[in-house]
């Protein structure tokens, strides 16, 4: 089966300037994570959609930070504006169900100058 | 306190040693127990699952779980180099739907 499919692989922006993030899960995956990952930690938490509806945003700054999952497929995750402190690895994943283990797309390195 | 803990490392063992990978976690509604493996500069894959009490083994990997203690681990059985990476622990909370990683434990494999 195909993977997790995110674009783009890296992008460098300047503070203050916005930025979006594709995914496009493994067919049939109802449930979708973004997940950004500092480097030297674990990956956090931004947002979890099961089909296309929102279970838990309670980690995303919602100041900043929106995504949709339109069509309870593909998903977008958007930045504006951006901060220093955004630079990260934005991670994609999905599950068929809510069982725990994930596939990660490839990811995008977000750096914020 | 972060919900799951690791060493971050680094954990450096010989080629054909057995390498131990800890994690704690402090969340009780965490009824499963994933282990990725991330290489540097890749997204993590997924390795190993354990839900019950007790020893999984699947080749070379043996995941123990240890609920009373809150206790996860990971031994790698005759390590190789390619198994230098960073292992994320990760806790599934079943009501809540959703992992929490640790920051990881990165091991080196020696020739």
């Amino acid at each position: 089966e195909a993977g997790v499919a995110q674009s783009p692989r890296y992008k460098i922006i300047e503070k203050r300037q916005s930025v979006a993030f594709w995914c496009n899960p493994i067919s049939g995956h109802a449930t979708l994570y973004w997940y950004q990952q500092i480097l030297g930690q674990g990956p956090k938490l931004l947002i979890q959609f099961q089909n296309n509806g929102v279970v838990d945003d309670s980690q995303l700054p919602k100041d900043r930070f929106s995504a949709e999952r339109l069509k309870g497929v593909d998903s977008t995750l958007k930045i504006q504006p951006a901060k220093l402190e955004d630079s990260a690895v934005y991670l994609c994943a999905s599950s068929f169900g809510q069982a725990g283990g994930y596939t990660f797309g490839s990811g995008t390195r977000l750096t914020v100058v | 306190q972060k919900e799951v803990e690791q060493n971050s490392g680094p954990l450096s063992v010989p080629e054909g040693a057995i390498a131990s990978l800890n994690c704690t976690y402090s969340d009780r509604g965490s009824q499963s127990f994933f282990w990725y493996r991330q290489y540097s500069g890749k997204s993590p894959e997924l390795i190993m699952f354990i839900y019950s009490n007790g020893d999984k083994e699947d080749g070379r990997f043996t995941a123990q779980l240890n609920k009373a203690s809150q206790y996860v681990s990971l031994l790698i059985r005759d390590s190789q180099p390619s198994d230098s990476a960073t292992y994320l622990c990760a806790g599934f909370n079943t009501n809540a739907g959703k992992s929490t990683f640790g920051d990881g434990t990165t091991l080196t494999v020696k020739p």
